[in-house]
């Protein structure tokens, strides 16, 4: 069966400091990849998804960027962060044959401080 | 562009009360797919229902129920005799073709519903 592994699961980080989020799944091959971000009390917002190693789009202008080096590991960073860049990051994936569901990671509470 | 619209930010019912969970869509796309997912406190979404654009029956599902209705574009979420453990946030979502094979998912605010005892 497919997992999805995201970490941490807590993050607190001063202003200015650089990120990364790790996110791999198992059990599935050239899955598609998505980060979402989800604000305190918002809905969720669609970052960077990925379709395949070294492709990455992006939705949304920001601080952030994310990088796919493996077939099933996909990486959220930030070069210095910003007090807007808080909030909860999910990581989901999907098959790339279908119009199937997403599955989603535990996510990750990030704040910056 | 593609759209999904929650309108209800936060629902409180009594515990037995039956609640409806709205969801409104946009798309340009003839077929697309409809999801419910649910994120406890824990917030980990958990995915409750897969509906295609094809497919306008409803369906059952124990205490859940969800009413697909393309003449307004709506996907209505029906939980009856509500309880405690049903409180959570609710997201409704449209999937959108990016590329074969590839789609985006575009999800509402969300509805908070709480259950009280």
């Amino acid at each position: 069966s497919q997992t999805i592994h995201q970490w941490p699961a807590t993050l607190v980080q001063p202003v200015g400091s650089p990120l990364s989020l790790e996110c791999t799944v198992e059990g599935t091959s050239n899955p598609n990849l998505y980060w979402y971000r989800q604000a305190a009390g918002r809905g969720l917002q669609l970052l960077f998804y990925s379709v395949g190693i070294g492709q990455i789009s992006s939705e949304v202008p920001q601080n952030l960027s994310a990088s796919r080096p493996q077939d099933r590991q996909f990486i959220l960073s930030s070069k210095k962060l910003l007090l807007s860049d808080s909030g909860f990051y999910l990581c989901a994936w999907s098959p790339r044959v279908g119009n199937t569901e997403a599955f989603f990671g535990q996510g990750t509470r990030l704040t910056v401080v | 562009a593609q759209k999904v619209t929650q309108a209800q930010t936060e629902i409180s019912v009594v515990e037995k009360e039956d609640v409806t969970l709205d969801c409104v869509y946009e798309t340009r796309d003839t077929t697309y797919y409809l999801f419910w997912y649910k994120q406890p406190p824990s917030g980990e979404l958990v995915f409750l229902i897969r509906r295609n654009s094809f497919d306008e029956q409803n369906e059952i599902s124990g205490r859940y129920s969800w009413n697909f209705q393309k003449s307004t574009s709506s996907f209505n979420f029906t939980i009856t005799a509500s309880q405690v453990v049903d409180s959570a946030v609710y997201f409704c979502a449209l999937s959108e073709a990016v590329t074969s094979g590839t789609y985006k998912y575009i999800f509402g605010t969300g509805t908070r519903l709480k259950v009280l005892a």
